[in-house]
């Protein structure tokens, strides 16, 4: 099993370009995340999707987009890049039910905006 | 909405000593996880505290849920050069949802060999 995988790995965007980061998860859980980690801010949550054909806001939703394409798949879009949205984003993954929801993160995407 | 405050924000250690990093929370959680961040990595699941009182141990590593389950705590043994990396705590998102986390802000914890 990989587990949870994200790409790309590595992203250097110019203002106003536009993205899709991917991720996928082998281990048929039902929630998905999407988090973005700041120096000294931890882990903010931008969308997650507690079921295959929902999603719905985190802490920090505004200037993204996200989908769940299916069980498997869940992808965030910046339809604008900004400077503010330079960090590093984390997909993650969990069963989702009942109180046996640990996290299970993917590898993160590294996502420069200039 | 719910916070989970994480005290200190980094920790810096001689091999050979302890460590703790503590997570407060201003209401009752109905549990609580860990997870660790190796530099330059991603966040990695340590353990989840459920009941009042739990104190749970991994080898050198010892976690606690306070008795009113509002606090919990982690104390490293001994550290290790492997054991350098963030520590985060984190409890059920805002109104108690099982479906998401907040995490604190995390202990840098770094170790002089």
């Amino acid at each position: 099993n990989a587990g949870v995988t994200q790409t790309p790995k590595f992203q250097v965007l110019k203002t106003g370009q536009s993205m899709t980061l991917q991720c996928a998860q082998d281990m048929n859980h039902n929630s998905m995340y999407w988090y973005r980690q700041d120096p000294g801010m931890g882990l903010r949550l931008i969308y997650y999707s507690a079921s295959e054909g929902t999603t719905d806001k985190g802490e920090v939703p505004n200037g993204y987009n996200v989908s769940r394409l299916n069980k498997r798949e869940f992808s965030l879009r910046l339809e604008s890049a900004a400077p503010s949205q330079t960090s590093v984003y984390f997909c993650a993954s969990s069963v989702g039910t009942g109180l046996t929801y640990e996290q299970y993160f993917g590898p993160g995407t590294r996502l420069t905006v200039t | 909405g719910q916070q989970v405050m994480q005290i200190p924000q980094y920790q810096h250690v001689q091999e050979g000593e302890d460590f703790t990093t503590y997570c407060n929370s201003s209401t009752t959680l109905s549990n609580i996880q860990w997870y660790k961040q190796r530099p330059g990595g991603h966040p990695v699941f340590l353990i989840q505290l459920v009941k009042s009182g739990e104190v749970k141990k991994q080898k050198r590593l010892t976690f606690q849920f306070g008795e009113a389950k509002k606090n919990s705590s982690l104390h490293i043994t001994a550290t290790q050069t492997t054991d350098v990396g963030t520590y985060f705590c984190a409890g059920p998102g805002s109104g108690g949802s099982n479906y998401k986390l907040t995490f604190g802000k995390g202990t840098l914890l770094t170790v002089n060999p």
